[in-house]
């Protein structure tokens, strides 16, 4: 267990919605990150937050947005869902986000669009 | 041409066998280079991690960088069914296993058979 927490698992949903995935970091890890992973792009970055700021940007849509709290957790919003949007969505923690740190993965939600 | 190139597989090998895994690269600012390993249903957790070229060991793992032919190894010794997953490799040229800026391969899926 990496210590990283997702939630949910599994998402279904329709084109056009939105949805909201959540991550608890491990515990002490200030910095979170988001990454998508399908079978056709891999695993690709999407965003990174460090003690609630934004830090760096990847290939994230503009239909996708994300924050991290107060109390360190973070979510990603995803909107006008595409058939294209399915994917296993992770979240991975570190320290301080710096040089020389290990990334922790958390065991991600799987989003089917239907 | 993709950043990085990795045989998907799926490769199958018994018990016992040395597994040869491989990524090709095209960019040569790449300077980290990381091997991750994927069980069903989980987030990527970082196996190894070497800067530059040259080879490092751990246990049965050794990863091997040649810088001058864009291209990346990991050798598994005396395989066992616990090594069953998907390996992916990434690399960054930013230091620290911790980058955000990792670009991943597709990852090859191993079946080692008992």
């Amino acid at each position: 267990d990496s210590g990283v927490t997702q939630t949910p698992k599994h998402l279904i949903t329709a084109t056009g919605q939105r949805v909201t995935l959540r991550c608890s970091p491990r515990s002490g890890d200030l910095s979170v990150y988001w990454y998508q992973q399908s079978l056709d792009q891999g695993l690709q970055f999407l965003i990174q937050y460090y003690n609630g700021e934004e830090r760096a940007k990847g290939n994230i849509l503009e239909r996708f947005s994300a924050q991290q709290f107060p109390d360190l957790h973070s979510e990603l919003n995803l909107s006008s869902l595409e058939l294209g949007d399915s994917a296993l969505y992770f979240c991975a923690s570190s320290v301080t986000g710096g040089t020389n740190e290990k990334l922790f993965f958390g065991s991600g939600t799987q989003l089917s669009v239907l | 041409q993709k950043e990085v190139e990795q045989d998907p597989g799926p490769l199958s090998v018994p018990e016992g066998a040395i597994v040869s895994l491989n990524c090709t690269y095209s960019n040569s600012a790449f300077q980290y280079f990381m091997w991750y390993r994927q069980y069903s249903r989980k987030g990527p957790e970082l196996l190894m991690y070497t800067y530059s070229s040259g080879n490092k060991e751990d246990g049965r793992f050794t990863a091997q960088v040649d810088k001058s032919s864009k291209y990346i190894s990991l050798f598994i010794r005396d395989s066992q069914p616990s090594d069953s997953a998907t390996y992916l490799c990434a690399m960054s040229d930013g230091p620290g296993a911790g980058s955000y800026q990792l670009t991943f391969g597709k990852g090859t899926k191993l079946s080692v058979i008992p």
